[in-house]
């Protein structure tokens, strides 16, 4: 079956610090894959997400290349903020008869501190 | 304007009741989907439906019974709520439900069993 599995969290880093936070897949076929944040108290949102082999998706500063020689997306931003704080899931999408279903990995909490 | 609102936002209710959770998108979105957080912050999908037609449907107790109404609504009743059952549930919506569409989330229904 399909899966995601991300790096242990929590992560706390102090403001300005490079982030990188692991994901790996395990799927059939061609998946899309995607990075939602969700802050305290919150949905969640989309923040990035590729469709295709060597695909980077950006926003916000953030970004994610889409390896498919190593069945990875991880999540790296150069200098992140307080504000940035909140829980970051990958999921992918299997597509076929998936009907939308995403498959989500366990989440990764992020910290920042001043 | 609220994209996807959930209705209540806290559920506080003891084992064996029977409660409601209400869903509403006003993206025109013809998708819309049931998710379950648990307290380690893992999210299951467990139902999906497309224009008012159920596409997914997990392992899930039958005690759980989604209901749309019209595409643009679909709700959630839990009968006989068991201690497990506390999670915040989350409903979904996307544009369609056979490819890589970005789900809008809605804020979550924290409910507590005691």
């Amino acid at each position: 079956g399909n899966s995601v599995t991300q790096m242990e969290g929590p992560v706390t880093l102090s403001e300005e610090a490079f982030l990188t936070i692991n994901c790996t897949y395990t799927a059939t076929g061609y998946p899309s894959l995607f990075w939602y944040v969700q802050y305290p108290g919150e949905g969640l949102q989309l923040l990035l997400k590729a469709t295709k082999a060597d695909d980077k998706g950006s926003n916000k500063g953030f970004e994610a290349t889409y390896r498919k020689e190593t069945t990875s997306f991880h999540l790296e931003k150069g200098s992140v903020q307080v504000s940035d704080s909140a829980v970051y899931f990958c999921a992918l999408y299997a597509g076929g008869t998936s009907y939308g279903k995403l498959t989500f990995g366990q989440g990764t909490i992020l910290t920042v501190h001043p | 304007d609220t994209a996807v609102s959930q209705t209540p936002k806290y559920l506080v209710t003891q084992m064996g009741n029977d409660k409601s959770i209400k869903c509403e998108q006003n993206l025109g979105h013809d998708t819309m989907y049931w998710y379950k957080q648990d307290s380690k912050k893992f999210l299951k999908i467990m139902f999906s439906y497309n224009n008012k037609e159920l596409i997914i449907n997990e392992t899930v107790p039958n005690r759980f019974s989604p209901k749309s109404p019209d595409k643009a609504h679909l709700n959630l009743h839990i009968n006989s709520l068991e201690l497990g059952d506390s999670a915040v549930y989350f409903c979904a919506s996307s544009q369609q439900a056979g490819g890589p569409y970005e789900q809008y989330f809605g804020p979550g229904t924290r409910l507590t069993v005691t």
